[in-house]
């Protein structure tokens, strides 16, 4: 099984600024990553697929990036609504699909 | 406007039975592959179960291999996870999901899970 490690667990920024967060694969995924945005009481929304292409209606602050086994999620410029919890999920070893334990973004 | 409605969510008691409904509306659902993914309380996302869209191709997370049974009626526009021999790991909230899919080269590319529903909570305890 390949194990998706998410850091850091919780990040404390204020809207306006730059968030980085990160996820790292127990094996090479190639690009095959995906990342979700789920908010209390709601399910979850894919934003990026493939490392770093926006899904659609996705807004463009949010940009992912990586290959192998680390990968970046950057949101440019927090809205008040990106405050949420973060999951990265790898499709490398389709379809036994595995996320990560999420980071969840709060502010400060 | 796309939609996944689940349903049938409850509590049971261990070793007991329930059987999940996701209705889809606003897209073909025939043309897509489909999952159910869950979430115990308070903690992450775990995949379960995959159903092409012919229900010709079907897969399981080790945890739940030959517990659950997941099928589809692409004629009602409806799937399903029957769930049997419950444990108190089973509890969660279940999600269905459409795949966002495509065939690349005569091989199946899933890039991720683009619409999902709201979840119906399964509760197994004694």
């Amino acid at each position: 099984e390949i194990v998706l490690t998410q850091s850091p667990a919780t990040l404390s920024l204020s809207p306006g600024e730059r968030a980085t967060l990160s996820c790292r694969a127990s094996q090479s995924v190639s690009s095959y990553l995906a990342w979700y945005q789920q908010k209390p009481g709601q399910a979850p929304r894919l934003l990026i697929y493939d490392a770093s292409n926006r899904a659609t209606g996705i807004p463009a602050r949010f940009s992912g990036s990586g290959s192998g086994t680390d990968f970046t999620l950057t949101i440019s410029s927090l809205e008040p609504e990106d405050f949420a919890v973060y999951y990265c999920q790898q499709r490398s070893n389709w379809p036994l699909l595995t996320f990560g334990q999420g980071t969840r973004l709060e502010i400060k | 406007e796309v939609q996944l409605v689940e349903s049938g969510g409850g509590l049971v008691q261990p070793g007991g039975s329930l059987r999940l409904s996701c209705a889809a509306s606003g897209f073909t659902f025939s043309s897509y592959s489909m999952n159910w993914v869950r979430q115990a309380p308070g903690k992450g996302l775990e995949w379960v179960s995959y159903i092409s869209s012919s229900s010709s191709t079907i897969y399981y997370a080790d945890s739940v291999k030959g517990r659950f049974t997941i099928s589809r009626d692409n004629a009602k526009n409806s799937l399903y996870l029957q769930m049997n021999s419950l444990r108190d790991e089973d509890t969660a909230v279940y999600y269905c999901a459409r795949d966002a899919g495509d065939y690349v080269w005569g091989s199946y590319q899933s890039y991720g899970m683009d619409v999902w529903g709201q979840g119906t909570t399964v509760t197994v305890s004694s």
